[in-house]
């Protein structure tokens, strides 16, 4: 079973959409979750960490179900600059290591 | 701002070489990570490191590979003897504390052939 799961896509949105994207993870006693963003052939770039009681950056809000184990991220009012790979990422329960998806491909259309 | 470097961008080698690839973490951060991504899969964990030890290591983390800190501010990747299958995009990471945010250098192009 993969650690960390995530449907690649890809979602191509129109300007000004939601689009939400959602991620599983298999080790319950993972600790820390976060979302990275990835553009091409570049490194990737944390764009927020996931907290429990659920967080939210301007456009950007993440979810944490840790009974489903389950995360996810919406973004709101989609820029052309949105357009990347979304990657979830989990810990393990030593915080030692990152497990990442595969990520989510998102392009936003003019 | 702050940012993790590393060189070369680009190392182009020969099957059985030995490679080193370099990284300079962020300067008050005490973990260091190398993870390794193959050109359109996932970004894989290779190896984290702490008060100059190895913490964690993959299964791709083989003998051939090792970590280093030779100095107070790089930190090495090097390839013993390297295989085609070694060709990937290599990103050092560090981060403040252990399970917090881990921050990416823009990694090193390797290409074995």
């Amino acid at each position: 079973r993969k650690e960390v799961e995530q449907d690649p896509g890809p979602f191509n949105v129109p300007e000004g959409a939601t689009v939400a994207f959602n991620c599983t993870y298999s080790n319950s006693a993972s600790q820390s979750f976060f979302w990275y963003r990835q553009d091409c052939r570049k490194e990737p770039k944390l764009l927020m960490s996931v907290y429990s009681s659920g967080n939210e950056d301007g456009r950007f809000t993440a979810q944490l179900n840790r009974a489903s184990q389950y995360i996810s991220l919406l973004i709101r009012d989609s820029k052309l600059s949105d357009s990347a790979t979304y990657l979830c990422v989990v810990t393990t329960n030593t915080g030692n290591q990152f497990y990442f998806g595969t990520g989510t491909s998102l392009t936003v259309i003019p | 701002e702050p940012e993790v470097t590393q060189t070369p961008s680009h190392q182009v080698t020969q099957m059985g070489q030995e490679v080193i690839l370099r990284c300079v973490p962020i300067s008050n951060h005490l973990y260091f990570y190398w993870y390794r991504q193959i050109l359109g899969q996932k970004v894989e964990f290779l190896v984290s490191f702490y008060n100059n030890e190895i913490s964690e290591k993959s299964e791709i983390f083989d003998d051939q590979f090792s970590v280093e800190r030779p100095d107070g501010s790089n930190f090495t990747l090097k390839i013993r003897s390297t295989k085609l299958e070694d060709s990937a995009m290599y990103f050092c990471a560090s981060s403040e504390e252990s399970d917090n945010e881990q921050f990416f250098g823009p990694g090193t192009r390797l290409t074995v052939l």
